[in-house]
């Protein structure tokens, strides 16, 4: 079993469709979560850093971890076309990073 | 956030020969890390940079194939030793900011013909 499983999709909706990306874990001393956006031919870019459960919200982004489920989500509102990316989770329990397959999403004007 | 500069961006290789690259942090960071990412993948960790001292390398990962400097705070290089095609692949420089955020530079996309 992966440390991380995030499903690789690929996903496509249609614009201005709210996307749910999601990732679980299985190591219990992960405390920092990640979510990544890496368009093609580019490096990922840090979106969302959490510590710990709750939720982080960032403009139309909003990261909810569930540490008692070992599951963290990533919610985009209104998406974009821009927003067609491959969206990577990533997570540790100090500075020892674990990364998700990274799932491709394709929003449709 | 920590601005990352890798150089070279890409670059076409023969079979058996090396290539370096190099990895400039505009700040000091606490960790600097490098990862490679092959074609439809997840990005892997070859090995954690220390300064002046023998990096650290994931299972897998020797130095003997991916030597590795970091003489300061704000510079490394990862050289990928005796080139082959199962080589090519993008090469990620990533940096830790004293916030505990990770950042990754644009990467080293690299062929080996």
């Amino acid at each position: 079993q992966k440390e991380v499983e995030q499903d690789p999709g690929p996903l496509s909706v249609p614009e201005g469709a709210i996307v749910s990306l999601n990732c679980t874990y299985s190591n219990s001393a992960f405390q920092y979560f990640m979510w990544y956006r890496q368009y093609s031919r580019k490096g990922p870019e840090l979106l969302m850093y959490t510590y710990s459960s709750g939720n982080k919200e960032d403009g139309r982004f909003t990261a909810q971890v569930d540490k008692s489920s070992k599951y963290i989500s990533l919610f985009i509102r209104d998406s974009q076309p821009s927003d067609s990316a491959t969206y990577l989770c990533a997570m540790s329990p100090s500075e020892d990073m674990r990364f998700g397959a990274g799932t491709r999403l394709t929003v449709k004007p | 956030s920590a601005v990352i500069s890798q150089k070279p961006s890409r670059d076409i290789c023969q079979r058996g020969t090396s290539l370096t690259i190099q990895c400039q942090v505009d700040s000091q960071v606490t960790m600097m890390f490098w990862y490679r990412q092959q074609p439809g993948q997840s990005l892997t960790l070859i090995a954690t940079a220390n300064q002046g001292s023998e990096a650290t390398y994931e299972s897998g990962f020797v130095i003997d194939k991916f030597p590795i400097s970091r003489p300061n705070l704000t510079f490394s290089t990862l050289t990928v030793s005796n080139m082959s095609p199962e080589d090519s692949s993008i090469y990620l420089c990533s940096v830790v900011q004293f916030t505990g955020e990770l950042f990754f530079g644009e990467g080293s996309r690299l062929t080996v013909l």
